[in-house]
């Protein structure tokens, strides 16, 4: 069935800890996006893919990086985690006019 | 600057009572607008656009664009409308980006 997966759901980590969020969709979308978004409050972009080797930073400054290797895949990092990070991080996939589908979103909390 | 407000974090109504959630938004271009909604313990789904003029779970939205507004209209509300909804502007070249508001939670009480 087509669908966007992100795992893991929750994941509690101590600071100065590398990880990595993962993002796959079965939709055969081209464009692809993390947003994050703080408990009841609004999503921002942090990053975003037209396609494959395609990456771009979103509108709010984020200290993760992304990679597209794979349409399918597109995988955040974050190289040392700091308490800072704790928040919701959701990623969404779409074709070009806008609509997009999101994930269930991993929930981050850095200790 | 492109921009979405949603001026009511939290919108308290009677179940059967009308509803309205109101978005502005800030385009000097011609906006795409849309409804996003978040059922509890749930994804984040697309709701309606503005450019397909449907009506979705009896909810409806008109683009306003002299008073640069998208408002989300039902008029008889339904406990099972409580969550939260969050309007969005694109319009950005063909990046597909979408600006989201700050949302508003609607609560339904029986």
């Amino acid at each position: 069935e087509a669908d966007i997966y992100q795992t893991p759901r929750y994941l509690v980590i101590g600071t100065g800890k590398k990880i990595t969020l993962e993002c796959s969709q079965t939709m055969g979308h081209d464009k692809m996006y993390w947003y994050q978004q703080d408990p009841g409050m609004e999503l921002h972009l942090i990053h975003y893919s037209y396609g494959v080797n395609s990456t771009e930073k979103g509108d709010l400054s984020s200290e993760s990086t992304v990679s597209r290797i794979r349409t399918e895949h597109f995988p955040l990092t974050l190289e040392s985690a700091r308490p800072s990070h704790t928040s919701q991080y959701l990623c969404a996939s779409g074709w070009g006019n806008y609509e997009q589908y999101f994930g269930p979103g991993t929930r981050l909390t850095v200790t | 600057a492109q921009r979405v407000t949603q001026p009511e974090k939290l919108l308290s109504v009677f179940k059967g009572a009308p509803v309205e959630l109101k978005c502005n938004y800030s385009y000097s271009g011609s906006p795409e607008l849309f409804w996003y909604v978040q059922y509890s313990r749930q994804r984040l789904q697309l709701l309606l656009r503005h450019i397909s003029r449907e009506s979705i779970k009896g909810f409806t939205a008109d683009l306003n664009k002299g008073e640069t507004s998208f408002h989300l209209k039902k008029p008889f509300a339904q406990e099972e409308d409580s969550a939260m909804y969050y309007c969005a502007l694109g319009g950005s070249s063909n990046t597909g980006k979408l600006i989201f508001g700050q949302g508003t939670t609607l609560q339904v009480k029986p």
